[in-house]
């Protein structure tokens, strides 16, 4: 069974400091892709970054990278430069690349940026 | 292009009535899902499609039924509902599944937040 643990429940950050969030992950699939995502206090789902496991480099999307270690089973979120407006829930997910749909999201954390 | 909608915002029902959850997108996507948000759970899967007319059950399907009958709309019922079914559903929907040639993602609506008294 895919399980996705997201250990921090809250983390606080200086405006301009890099902060990770911790994404670990269990799967039985070979192939599988893992996603991150920021849903501010307004409520809405946003994609920031994908990691596909067949994918030897780390992905990065602006300030967002993900740090991959696949032997470890870890996904991190690493935010660079960090603005009040990433002040938000972040959450991990994968699903299976191999057809079928079903996404499984981890428990979230809660960032805080402070001025 | 309006992305993918969902109606109501908002609804409060009593223990035992029904209705159903709006979903509709505008972008040609096969795929299509619903998930409930509670808090301290993330987000967990309750039903799924990969076309018209084809539906799956994902990680809490008890208590909702779906059907596809068009590629546009994914609505979601809830038959009988329970105090247990308060949460907030969110409908996605994405073009594939991620692959080595796409990274395809999901596409959420804003949710409806759902209290059942």
């Amino acid at each position: 069974a895919q399980k996705i643990t997201q250990t921090q429940p809250g983390m606080f950050v200086q405006e301009k400091e890099a902060v990770t969030l911790d994404c670990t992950y269990d799967t039985s699939d070979q192939s599988y892709g893992l996603f991150w995502y920021k849903q501010p206090s307004s409520g809405e789902m946003i994609f920031l970054i994908y990691q596909g496991s067949y994918d030897e480099q780390n992905a990065t999307e602006g300030r967002y990278s993900l740090n991959f270690q696949k032997a470890r089973k870890s996904a991190n979120l690493v935010i660079s430069a960090s603005q009040l407006g990433d002040s938000a829930m972040y959450f991990c997910a994968m699903t299976p690349t191999s057809g079928t749909y079903k996404y499984i999201f981890g428990t979230g954390t809660r960032l805080k940026v402070l001025a | 292009n309006a992305g993918v909608t969902q109606t109501p915002k908002f609804q409060v029902l009593k223990t035992g009535q029904s209705m159903t959850l709006q979903c509709a997108q505008d972008m040609n996507h096969e795929y299509m899902s619903w998930y409930r948000q509670d808090p301290g759970m993330g987000l967990r899967l309750i039903h799924y499609s990969v076309g018209a007319g084809i539906t799956d059950q994902g990680e809490v399907p008890n208590g909702y039924n779906v059907s596809r009958s068009t590629t546009e709309d994914f609505p979601l019922r809830l038959l009988s509902a329970a105090p247990s079914q308060t949460s907030v559903y969110f409908c996605a929907s994405s073009y594939s599944t991620p692959s080595v040639l796409s990274t395809d993602t999901q596409y959420f609506g804003p949710g409806t937040r759902l209290t059942v008294l």
